[in-house]
């Protein structure tokens, strides 16, 4: 399977700590998005990667959060401090340079308790 | 502010009908406007796209219509399947000046057999 892959699938965690979340782009893909989608919402945008340059940060991505793509493939989407309202289902997704569509992992749901 | 709305939470279909979804946009910058499908545990899956300097682009069962003056676009299936039943996600992007894409709240249609 070539596609997007998110580890872990689903994480419970307590307020306060700390979480990591991994996404696996498609090989080729140099373009990288994270997203955040709550329970009737449609995917809201956080950040944008070109290979390792982080270019883009909305202002929902709080400096509890950080991304990194150290070597321009996979990515790292950290929260520190989790609160409750953190809780979501956190997608990744990849293209290419020049294509406008994306292709979406499966997501890492988190639960903050 | 939601940019991209999508107020039909839910459709419900018969079998081989004609199935209109319906998207409206509020800033005038967007220029590219994408279709998602959404099955549960499954990130969304790109469907069709259109540029702002068409008002129809088709693929097989699926055409989106753009109407830019009424900040509005529609996909069209046709012929319903119930393989179509899913969340159906509308995004817009500004082309230039932004990596962002703005999705809808999505609308989940039913196609029942």
């Amino acid at each position: 399977d070539t596609g997007v892959s998110q580890d872990p699938r689903h994480k419970i965690t307590k307020r306060g700590q700390n979480v990591t979340f991994r996404c696996d782009p498609i090989s080729e893909h140099n373009r990288l998005y994270w997203y955040r989608q709550t329970l009737g919402q449609g995917p809201e945008f956080l950040t944008y990667f070109q290979n390792e340059a982080q270019l883009e940060k909305s202002r929902l991505l709080s400096d509890r959060f950080s991304a990194e793509r150290p070597k321009g493939s996979f990515s790292t989407l950290e929260i520190q401090r989790t609160e409750q309202g953190d809780s979501a289902m956190y997608l990744c997704a990849s293209s290419l340079d020049g294509v406008l569509s994306q292709y979406f992992g499966p997501g890492t749901r988190l639960l903050v308790l | 502010d939601q940019q991209v709305k999508q107020n039909s939470p839910s459709l419900s279909v018969q079998e081989g009908r004609i199935s209109i979804l319906n998207c409206d946009y509020t800033n005038s910058m967007f220029d590219y406007f994408l279709w998602y499908k959404k099955y549960p545990a499954e990130g969304p899956t790109f469907l069709i796209s259109i540029s702002s300097i068409k008002d129809k682009n088709e693929d097989g069962r699926f055409t989106v219509f753009l109407n830019k003056s009424a900040k509005h676009l529609s996909l069209h299936i046709v012929p319903s399947q119930p393989g179509d039943s899913a969340v159906y996600f509308c995004a817009a992007h500004r082309t230039s000046g932004t990596y962002k894409y703005i999705f809808g709240t999505g609308t989940r249609l039913k196609v029942l057999a």
